[in-house]
């Protein structure tokens, strides 16, 4: 148990659906991220909010949407995804995210297939 | 930007030390670099963080060259639960959140 929980821990999807994945810390951190995970890939790093602002993007689709009402809720939006956007989807948490690396804590994941 | 590259799988037995090399080129004067543990189902899971030379916790070392341009992960007497990925992560100071994520080193331990 890492202090950081996200659910669903599995969701399928066809391309037009919307489905949203939650995710949320227990460790009173004040950065959460959002990475995919595919398989023989290394994790790219979507988003990064420190302080409920935003801080990365890293050119990521539009049919990603984040959002963070507050410091321990992180939100990300599915829409019109595609077969591709299948992957492990997981949300981390840090102190703050500083210019200096800071430990992350993750959780378990979300796993997403599109079909 | 650094890039880092780790080899895409090893094998060791109980009982045995490893060694885990991760290069990476290009490495930024005020870079740390960081390795994780990752089980299957699971989040990635910190192991321990350096800058240079050497540290060690209660599960690891990380031995660092003057050149910085590799790092190496040793994990003492490893045991069947050391089946993992590794990954080797490159801190970016001078490029807001750069993070780079090595592609991961996994480990099967024999009995």
């Amino acid at each position: 148990e890492t202090g950081v929980t996200q659910t669903p821990r599995h969701l399928v999807m066809g391309m037009t659906n919307k489905k949203s994945l939650k995710c949320e810390q227990h460790l009173g951190h004040n950065a959460m991220y959002w990475y995919k995970q595919s398989a023989k890939k290394p994790l790219e790093l979507m988003f990064v909010y420190n302080f409920k602002e935003q801080t990365e993007n890293n050119s990521v689709p539009s049919r990603f949407s984040p959002e963070c009402p507050n410091s321990s809720h992180l939100f990300l939006h599915l829409h019109t995804l595609q077969p591709e956007d299948s992957a492990l989807y997981l949300c981390a948490s840090s102190q703050v995210a500083s210019g200096s690396y800071n430990e992350q804590f993750f959780g378990p994941g979300t796993r997403l297939t599109v079909l | 930007l650094a890039k880092t590259t780790q080899p895409i799988s090893m094998d060791s037995y109980e009982g045995q030390e490893v060694n885990i090399t991760c290069s990476h080129n290009n490495i930024a004067t005020n870079d740390y670099i960081t390795w994780y543990q990752q089980f299957p189902s699971q989040g990635p899971r910190f192991i321990i963080q350096g800058y240079k030379t050497k540290v060690t916790n209660e599960v690891a070392s990380l031995f660092i060259p003057a050149d910085r341009k590799s790092s190496t992960l040793s994990l003492p007497r490893v045991s069947l639960s050391d089946t993992a990925v590794y990954y080797c992560l490159v801190g970016l100071m001078d490029s807001n959140y750069q993070l780079i994520w090595g592609a991961g080193t996994k480990l099967i331990i024999k009995p």
